[in-house]
């Protein structure tokens, strides 16, 4: 069974604070790790997709860290905006014959107040 | 070409009856992946087509679930007699390939009442 774990479950910010969030993935057999952004009503948003151990991404104030050899990325948040308001997934996806499909954690609610 | 699209957005249904859904992905991507989200968890990998082909089926499926991708374009889900448990956001994704990026539609909800 391959289980993806986020953390926190849930986080309520002031706009302006910086904010990270956490995915711990198996470390074996790895292929990706993709984190999206999921705001309501709309579609699932790919942010990032990483492959390589010391992989870091950046896209605005957004940036993603990942370490394939302990399993686990972080992703920040710079100066959170009311906009930023969203669950950010994390999933994995592996080699072998299920090759491609997406094992998703359960997800973190972010919320930044104005 | 706007993205995945997904219909309906949402389906409020009785207990027994049967329902489909349907998603189109993007155009020339041959790959199509069928996710359902429950309350409180992320989305669950359901079942996915390369081209025409379902390649994969998850123990998640049972009996009560079909899908299809009959020309390798758009993709059903269909759900008969369903159930309570069945009420969830069924998620449709697309990639041009196996390890490529995937792209979401807006979801179908499903309540069952």
């Amino acid at each position: 069974i391959l289980n993806v774990e986020q953390s926190p479950q849930s986080l309520h910010v002031q706009e302006g604070d910086s904010t990270n969030f956490t995915c711990s993935f198996p470390s074996s057999n790895f292929y990706a790790l993709h984190w999206y952004r999921w705001e309501t009503a709309k579609s699932p948003e790919a942010l990032f997709v990483m492959t390589l151990n010391g992989d870091e991404k950046k896209k605005g104030r957004i940036s993603a860290t990942l370490n394939t050899k302990e399993g686990y990325s972080y992703l920040y948040i710079k100066g959170s905006q009311p906009e930023d308001s969203a669950t950010y997934l994390c999933a994995f996806t592996y080699g072998g014959t299920s090759y491609g499909k997406l094992t998703f954690g359960q997800g973190t609610i972010l919320t930044v107040h104005p | 070409d706007t993205g995945v699209s997904q219909d309906p957005r949402h389906k409020i249904t009785k207990r027994g009856q049967n329902v489909t859904f349907r998603c189109d992905p993007i155009s020339e991507h041959n790959r199509l992946y069928w996710y359902r989200q429950t309350l409180g968890q992320g989305p669950e990998f359901l079942t996915y087509f390369q081209n025409e082909a379902q390649l994969e089926k998850s123990r998640l499926l049972s009996d009560r679930f079909s899908a299809e991708r009959p020309k390798g374009s758009f993709s059903t889900l269909e759900i008969q007699r369903t159930e309570q448990g069945d009420s969830a956001m069924y998620l449709c994704a697309s990639s041009l390939g196996a390890g490529d990026e995937q792209y979401f539609g807006p979801g179908t909800r499903l309540t069952v009442t």
